[in-house]
């Protein structure tokens, strides 16, 4: 089945540090790639997604682009602040239309100082 | 645009004992997720709506859990009875139901249920 692999956490960082948090991905077809966010107290959020292979995705100066070849969606930022701090989720789609839903990772929590 | 709305935000209940979730999707929605997230673990899906019919239910643990979206709009999600290892957060999502996979799922804040 589906799966999704993310690095093991907590991440802590400084501001204005360079930001990578690992993804990889399982599926039996060709998947769309999201990243989620959940920022304290709050729902879930998207943050970014790709559609196919070479995809860019990017917002907030968040990155991540779908690479097939690795099966993997790494989350990328060049500097981080505070207001970053929040759980990360990869996920992805594998299905269409009315059964589309999302599989997820595990969750990283990244915690920015000042 | 409202959000996706769900209640009660906090429950404590004893094992044993039943608690419902109530969740109203953003208007227009037609698919309609259940997902259990357990602390230090990413989101689970129980279930699955099309309008107000299941698509996929096939890690919702029938036993004790049951869901229902009877008018194909709002959602109930029951245990009955709890056991400890349900204690976790119930996230609702919503989705406008496309020909792809690449529709965005918006979530509610959750329902955190603590079974003591």
């Amino acid at each position: 089945g589906d799966s999704v692999t993310q690095m093991e956490g907590p991440v802590t960082l400084s501001e204005e540090a360079f930001l990578t948090i690992n993804c990889t991905y399982t599926a039996t077809g060709y998947p769309s790639l999201f990243w989620y966010v959940q920022y304290p107290g709050e729902g879930l959020q998207l943050l970014l997604k790709a559609t196919k292979a070479d995809d860019k995705g990017s917002n907030k100066g968040f990155e991540a682009t779908y690479r097939k070849e690795t099966t993997s969606f790494h989350l990328e930022k060049g500097s981080v602040q505070v207001s970053d701090s929040a759980v990360y989720f990869c996920a992805l789609s594998d299905m269409t239309g009315a059964n589309s839903k999302l599989t997820f990772g595990k969750g990283i929590t990244l915690s920015v100082r000042p | 645009e409202a959000g996706v709305a769900q209640s009660p935000r906090y429950k404590i209940i004893e094992k044993r004992q039943s608690v419902a979730f109530w969740c109203n999707p953003i208007s227009g929605h037609a698919t309609l997720y259940w997902y259990q997230q357990i602390l230090g673990q990413g989101p689970k899906l129980l279930i699955q709506f099309q309008n107000n019919g299941v698509v996929d239910d096939s890690q919702l643990p029938k036993d004790r859990f049951s869901a229902e979206r009877l008018k194909g709009v709002d959602s109930t999600l029951k245990i009955q009875p709890a056991k400890l290892e349900d204690s976790a957060v119930y996230l609702c999502a919503s989705r406008l139901t496309t020909g792809g996979n690449t529709g965005e799922l918006f979530f509610g804040e959750g329902s955190r249920l603590t079974v003591l």
